[in-house]
């Protein structure tokens, strides 16, 4: 069964600072992981979307790399913001296309 | 694109009834739509798969009598608990796939809260 950790559960940045999250799993068979950001109450929104072949995606301040041999990805959020404060999840999925999530980081980023 | 809505957003019910919520997607045709489950400060727990026309298959631990899934349509999917007790009150979520390139990428509902008294 896919285990995934993320490190460390919760952090508070001044603004402008880099924000670095960890994701760690447990099987590397993995078809590919994703990064998502929850908002308290509310639904996931989908950030970056990494293939199994992949070693990283972008998309304007966030980078998420893969590292399927040691079973981690890093999120990276550059100069952040105070929108930027919420739960960040990371889902690896299985080929059978199930989702097994991380319990988050919960990030404060402060003005 | 790729929205995935959910209804009720918010439900309060009595101990013993019976909650349907809807999962909808508005944009696309979800061959498969995924229903979690979040408790608070915990990881979403997936507790089934759906496929358009088929049974639901139900990860182990999930009750299949009490959690019903129906997914007549490529855009709607219900889960209905029922005989609902206070501890099946968490945050429902939906997903659904089928509008990406990306065969595997799963959309996600804004989630129902669900409270049993």
């Amino acid at each position: 069964k896919q285990e995934v950790t993320q490190i460390p559960a919760a952090l508070s940045v001044p603004e402008g600072e880099n924000l670095v999250l960890n994701c760690s799993f447990t099987d590397s068979a993995i078809y590919n992981l994703q990064w998502f950001r929850q908002d308290p109450g509310k639904g996931l929104t989908s950030l970056l979307l990494i293939q199994s072949s992949q070693r990283e995606q972008t998309s304007g301040r966030l980078n998420a790399s893969l590292d399927k041999s040691s079973g981690r990805s890093t999120l990276y959020i550059a100069a952040s913001q105070p929108g930027d404060s919420a739960t960040y999840l990371c889902a690896a999925s299985s080929w059978d296309n199930r989702l097994a999530f991380g319990k988050g980081n919960q990030v404060v980023v402060i003005p | 694109g790729a929205v995935v809505s959910q209804h009720p957003s918010w439900v309060i019910c009595k101990s013993g009834t019976s909650v349907k919520i809807e999962c909808r997607s508005l944009d696309f045709q979800a061959t498969t739509m995924f229903w979690y489950r979040q408790f608070p400060k915990q990881s979403l727990m997936l507790m089934a798969t759906s496929n358009e026309g088929s049974k639901a298959t139900y990860e182990q631990g999930v009750e299949k009598d009490k959690f019903l899934i129906n997914h007549a349509s490529l855009t709607l999917s219900t889960l209905t608990v029922t005989s609902a007790h206070p501890e099946d009150s968490s945050f429902y979520i939906c997903s659904a796939r089928g509008a990406s390139r990306n065969y595997n990428e799963q959309f996600f509902g804004p989630g129902t809260r669900l409270t049993v008294l």
